[in-house]
């Protein structure tokens, strides 16, 4: 079956700009969650969404957001973009339901902010 | 908090040896731990995931076990190849008020020198 798709791979946005980030999930997935890389900081939980509902949110600034669509998809925004926003954003595919189950990512986007 | 530690931050073998990747966590109280990979600006592909009332899980030449009690996790990979190169990152899953997160180590950086 299909995996988990992000689009773009990749993005060079302006400081001050905004940005809409994509995720489609495996499909029967209701979960969708999206991380921040970066080098110092590693991996840090942005926010979980299933069946459109946020569910949880991690400690971030109110800049960035999401929302997920009826098909499970999900879009994160991030607006008045800054310097330290650049990394790589992952989405990862739940089921949802049953929470002791494995999650599956995608192959991120890159966003460069410049 | 779940605190999740990876020891050490890089490793470099020679071709062919057999080696361990540890992980540690603060809270033992997990539903599983899962084992990834990452390869250069890539996202991560799941190689393993344990549950908590299991204490071994195996695919090909990963082993993967987990000691609750301890709070530990060790990734065994036998007879290593150059394409093992990677970075392996391991998590553990909160769940609070029907949400779900990853706790994620730094990572563990391998070479496998030919």
């Amino acid at each position: 079956k299909a995996g988990v798709t992000q689009t773009p791979r990749y993005l060079i946005k302006t400081r001050g700009q905004q940005v809409t980030l994509s995720c489609s999930p495996i499909s029967g997935h209701r979960s969708v969650s999206w991380y921040q890389q970066t080098p110092g900081q590693g991996l840090q939980f942005l926010f979980e969404y299933f069946s459109e509902t946020q569910r949880n949110k991690g400690n971030f600034p109110g800049r960035f957001s999401g929302r997920q669509f009826s098909n499970s998809r999900s879009e994160m925004n991030v607006s008045t973009l800054e310097l330290g926003d650049s990394a790589l954003y992952l989405c990862a595919s739940m089921d949802g339901v049953n929470l002791n189950t494995e999650a599956f990512f995608g192959q991120g986007t890159r966003l460069t902010v410049v | 908090k779940q605190e999740v530690t990876q020891i050490p931050a890089a490793l470099s073998v020679p071709e062919g040896e057999n080696l361990v990747l540890n992980c540690s966590f603060t809270d033992s109280a997990i539903y599983n731990l899962q084992w990834f990979r990452q390869d250069p600006g890539k996202g991560l592909t799941s190689l393993l995931l344990i549950q908590s009332s299991q204490r071994e899980q195996t695919s090909g030449r990963l082993n993967a076990s987990l000691d609750k009690s301890s709070g530990r996790s060790t990734l065994y990979i036998a007879a290593s190849q150059p394409g093992d190169s990677a970075t392996y990152l391991c998590a553990v899953p909160y769940s609070g008020a029907g949400s779900y997160q990853l706790t994620f180590g730094k990572g563990t950086k391998l070479s496998v020198i030919p």
